[in-house]
């Protein structure tokens, strides 16, 4: 049941420079989107989300970017630091159900 | 600011023994739930919670698996007799609306069986 993935294990950016985090789905339903944080024996920390009728949202260093018709949304972090480098998922959500399909993350380290 | 704690942060336990893991959601939310992470894999939803009663659950929430908010702050996972493969991470979460609305973490339960 591979309804949302991360196609990156890992991904080293400078820091500075920005971070580009993808995240696919298959299922046309979700009308619910969020990025969540990692970092180890830690449960995960919200970021940012966007909700189906939107195609952008943004929050200071964070944007996340939807695209329904490619069923693909990103989250761009400029500029990178040093302490972004964590576990980042994407998770979906769709109607009539509020529990969340996670992706299986990407590691992302940000180089000093 | 408001969190969702659980206890304990790690618990070892004998295979076909029973679990309870705790959680207290934060204080004003209204829907609950749990999730688990097994080493190296992603996370999945195990069950949702509100209003007493389990609104949803997954294929992994089997017989062996009970919820419970025994007194309107603690909401626990009971795990009736322990497998090797219940080993993982267990996050409770909760949110203050169902639906369109970001879930609140845990730190996590790492529980162990050996």
């Amino acid at each position: 049941d591979q309804q949302v993935k991360q196609n990156s294990p890992s991904l080293s950016v400078q820091e500075g420079r920005i971070s580009i985090l993808n995240c696919d789905y298959t299922n046309s339903m979700f009308d619910y989107f969020l990025w969540y944080k990692k970092y180890p024996a830690e449960g995960p920390t919200f970021l940012i989300s966007i909700s189906s009728i939107k195609d952008k949202n943004e929050d200071g260093r964070f944007t996340v970017f939807l695209n329904k018709s490619a069923k693909h949304l990103s989250l761009h972090i400029v500029p990178s630091q040093p302490g972004d480098s964590a576990v980042y998922f994407c998770a979906a959500s769709g109607p009539g159900t509020y529990k969340y399909i996670f992706g299986t993350g990407t590691r992302l380290k940000v180089l000093a | 600011e408001p969190e969702v704690t659980q206890t304990p942060s790690h618990q070892v336990t004998q295979m076909g023994q029973e679990v309870i893991l705790r959680c207290v959601p934060i204080s004003n939310h209204l829907y609950f739930y749990w999730y688990r992470q097994i080493l190296g894999q992603k996370v999945e939803f195990l069950v949702s919670f509100y209003n007493n009663e389990i609104s949803e659950k997954s294929e992994i929430f089997d017989d062996q698996f009970s919820v419970e908010r025994p007194d309107g702050s603690n909401f626990t996972l009971k795990i009736r007799s322990t497998k090797l493969e219940d080993s993982a991470m267990y996050f409770c979460a909760s949110t203050q609306t169902g639906g369109l609305t970001e879930a609140f973490f845990g730190q996590g339960t790492r529980l162990t069986v050996v």
